[in-house]
Parts: structure tokens; sequence; C-alpha cells
């Protein structure tokens, strides 16, 4: 079975700083490998999709993340915070449906 | 701009009451799902639905029921709502079955139970 874990729930970073989410997956086959944004009181929004064509994804609002089979992992990055990246981010792998990880809220201090 | 409806934001029932929970999509997509979402928990899935007139258990359908008479539409039931059921319920739709373009979104709705 697919899944995710992401580590930290909470991350806490001062507004210009490096943002650095992480996600690790499982999965017995390639996967599809997302990070979605959800702000408060709102559905979630795909930030980006990784689907084996480039290692290297670039999303909106100047996320990206990078797909590391050696390690398993799907980290999400920004190289400057900005406070209006204050949201609550999960990644999700794709298989038969789609598994979400439980979630990490990022605060942005001004 | 295409989107996923899910037709209240907020909503306040009483232990017993049996609730309906609407979503509608507008993209034509075959695949719709329910997830709710708990502190802690992330995204559980509840029910989801490949076709018109067809349901699948997801992880959690208990005390859950389904209906898809139409494609666009996609309703979650609660049979007689209990206080643990109180959490934001998001709908979903997707292109293809397993997600491989991403998912389409609610907003959600918050549902308490008193």
């Amino acid at each position: 079975a697919q899944s995710v874990t992401q580590l930290g729930s909470h991350v806490s970073v001062s507004e210009g700083a490096l943002v650095l989410l992480r996600c690790n997956y499982s999965s017995s086959v390639p996967p599809y490998l997302f990070w979605y944004v959800q702000y408060p009181n709102q559905g979630l929004q795909l930030l980006l999709k990784y689907t084996s064509a480039a290692t290297l994804v670039k999303g909106i609002n100047g996320f990206e993340a990078e797909f590391k089979k050696s390690e398993t992992s799907f980290h999400l990055t920004k190289p400057s915070a900005h406070m209006s990246d204050a949201a609550e981010y999960f990644c999700a792998v794709s298989g038969a449906d789609m598994r979400f990880g439980a979630g990490t809220r990022l605060t942005v201090k001004p | 701009d295409v989107k996923v409806t899910q037709s209240s934001r907020y909503l306040v029932k009483r232990t017993g009451e049996k609730v309906f929970l609407e979503c509608v999509q507008d993209m034509d997509h075959e695949n719709m799902f329910w997830y709710r979402q708990d502190p802690g928990l992330g995204l559980r899935l509840i029910y989801f639905s490949y076709d018109v007139k067809m349901k699948e258990k997801g992880d959690i359908p208990e005390g859950y029921s389904v209906s898809r008479e139409k494609k666009e539409r996609f309703s979650l039931i609660l049979e007689s709502a209990s206080t643990n059921q109180t959490s934001m319920y998001l709908c979903a739709s997707s292109f293809l079955a397993g997600g491989t373009y991403g998912y389409t979104f609610g907003s959600g709705t918050r549902l308490t139970v008193v």
C-alpha cells in the first residue's frame, strides 16, 4: 500500500527565510506525488506534482520539490518565505486512490 | 473557471439527525471523492465513486453512505449524526482514477453535531 509521512506537524520560519517541509513516501511502484496547500477555511489547492518527467518540480507561488528515489523523499522548499505562505501543507501519493499525509502547518513570523 | 462546489460552508446539526452534504463538479470528471479532515490525522477517505450509480468504501465508511445519481453530483449522507462526526468534510473530483493529474477540491463543509 502507498503512504506518505510528513515530518513535523508544525514548522515556523521568519519572513525571508528558507521554507523546508519534509515528506517521505512508501510505494511499491513508481509513485505520483503531490503537494497541496490549504488556507484557513478553504479546500486544498494543488501546489505541484511529480509524475516522473523530471525530478525537480516547480509549482505555484515559488515553491518547488525534488523527488529523491534513494531517500524516498519529496520535500517541499521555497527560498524566501512570505507572510502569505502561512497555511497547512499536505503531501500526497497517488495509486488506486490518493493518500494524504497528516499535514504540516507553516507559520511565518514577521 | 472549473470548480467543485459544496453546498454549505458551515452546518450545525443535532445528534440523530439525517444529514446530507452535497457536492457538484462542472468538469465532467468521472471520479469523485469524500474525505473528512481532522487535526493531526490529515485527510481520510470515506467513500469514492468512479461512475454514476457506482460507489466504493474508503477507509472510514462506517456511519456514512453516498449517492451518485448524476455524473456531476456526489452526496454524502450521515444516516444518524453523532458528535464524533463533527469534522471538516472535503469533496474532490479527478479526471483519471487514482488522481494522476491531481484532485480538484471543494471549499469544504465544516459540520458540527451537537
